[in-house]
């Protein structure tokens, strides 16, 4: 079965802190990898793709991929306290199919 | 641009009563379409998935059906809700990237 880990959190951070989020997945076939957002209530909200080994940057938020060991991680620099969410980690092989993490809730602290 | 509706946004439903919950995309054509449930506290299930007019794939073996009648038109449905039923359903579409977009949910209460 194909999976996505990830730490459920919750990861509390001091407001202007980097927000370090990590993920682990199971097919080594995968090619994409998302990271949502999803606010309480609402519904996910894409913030970053990535598809090649390395770092991958968007204004505050840097996405990292390391097929080889099978690792994807979101940075989110200067963290606001309106970055406090639940934010899931997502994973798409050849198919139809996108495989999603339970999510890591994030606390920033002002 | 793409938008992605649901509705209705919110439901209350006794168990054994019917359900019908709908997608509808504007702004794309021919998209790949996704019913999800997240129940509280959960991650994402993914219920059904739809690459054309017609054409469905369960991924889960449940009370639930879906239907895709129209091109940018995607159903979720049901006969008799079960108290498990309840979530937050969300439908998705993608279009030539592997991106999806989700719609704002429908919260089903079964009491």
């Amino acid at each position: 079965q194909k999976e996505v880990e990830q730490n459920s959190g919750p990861l509390s951070v001091p407001e202007g802190a980097i927000a370090s989020l990590n993920c682990t997945y199971s097919d080594r076939g995968s090619q994409s990898f998302f990271w949502y957002r999803q606010y309480s209530g609402k519904s996910p909200e894409l913030i970053m793709s990535i598809y090649s080994n390395g770092d991958k940057e968007d204004g505050r938020f840097t996405a990292q991929l390391n097929k080889a060991s099978q690792y994807v991680s979101l940075l989110i620099r200067d963290s606001q306290p309106s970055d406090s969410a639940t934010y899931l980690c997502a994973v798409k092989g050849g198919g139809f199919k996108t495989i999603f993490g339970a999510g890591t809730r994030l606390f920033v602290k002002a | 641009s793409q938008t992605i509706h649901q509705w209705p946004a919110t439901l209350v439903q006794p168990v054994g009563s019917p359900l019908s919950l709908e997608c509808t995309v504007e702004g794309t054509s021919n998209p790949n379409l996704y019913w999800y449930r997240q129940a509280a506290g959960r991650g994402l299930q993914l219920l059904f998935y739809s690459v054309g007019i017609g054409q469905i794939s369960s991924e889960v073996p449940q009370n639930l059906s879906a239907s895709r009648p129209q091109d940018r038109q995607f159903i979720l449905s049901s006969k008799k809700l079960l108290l498990s039923d309840s979530g937050f359903y969300l439908c998705a579409w993608v279009k030539d990237s592997d991106e999806q977009f989700f719609g704002p949910g429908t919260r089903l209460t079964v009491l």
